[in-house]
């Protein structure tokens, strides 16, 4: 079956602007959860939906922001972006045994 | 969440036998041991979890010290495409599908 994809693959915005990045799990994955990966952070968690409701929440700026359709599709919005944004987005899906076994690829945002 | 402590870097050889290991000796009673591994430039895979016994999968083997506050990774004959970072992370999952990322093992595997 096909793997968790995300789009885009690469994006370049500039300082103010806001993004929005896309995450379809593996099909029948209710839970998609969302990571940042920085050089100097690592991998960190952002938040994650169940069902179309956000379950858990790390902790970041309100500026960054989620969602999930009911195909269990989801997305993750930052507003007014700022240079430390760069990173690399990850998200994951899991199903009904609930551990984390499906990464995508990510998504690699760069603000100039 | 429970902390861990790895080695920040790890270096072997080709097809010889690798052993990664992990402190977490605040983990709760409920907490799985999972191991993730990141190779270059691809997101976190996922290699193996368990809880008490040691479990053994295609990839690799977790042996899991009887108290429970240790752990390690076993790749039996290791190869170039190991080389990466990584993980321990004990968790169960309840309520939400969260992993706890501290900063792993890099492991070199040399030709």
């Amino acid at each position: 079956k096909a793997g968790v994809t995300q789009t885009p693959r690469y994006l370049i915005k500039t300082r103010g602007q806001q993004v929005t990045l896309s995450c379809s799990p593996i099909s029948g994955h209710r839970s998609v959860s969302w990571y940042q990966q920085t050089p100097g952070q690592g991998l960190q968690f952002l938040f994650e939906y169940f069902s179309e409701t956000q379950r858990n929440k790390g902790n970041f700026p309100g500026r960054f922001s989620g969602r999930q359709f009911s195909n269990s599709r989801s997305e993750m919005n930052v507003s007014t972006l700022e240079l430390g944004d760069s990173a690399l987005y990850l998200c994951a899906s899991s199903g009904t045994s609930g551990i984390i076994k499906y990464f995508g690829p990510g998504t690699r945002l760069t603000v100039t | 969440d429970a902390k861990t402590t790895q080695p920040n870097s790890m270096e072997s050889n080709e097809e010889e036998p690798v052993h990664l290991p992990c402190n977490h000796s605040t983990i709760s009673g409920t907490d799985y041991i999972h191991w993730y591994r990141q190779l270059p430039s691809q997101g976190p895979e996922y290699v193996i979890h368990g809880l008490t016994s040691n479990v053994n999968n295609r990839m690799a083997s977790l042996a899991i010290a009887e108290d429970r506050k240790s752990s390690t990774l076993i790749l039996h004959r290791a190869t170039l495409r190991d080389a990466a970072v990584y993980y321990c992370i004990p968790t169960n999952f309840q309520g939400a599908q969260k992993l706890v990322f501290g900063q792993g093992t890099r492991l070199t595997i040399n030709p």
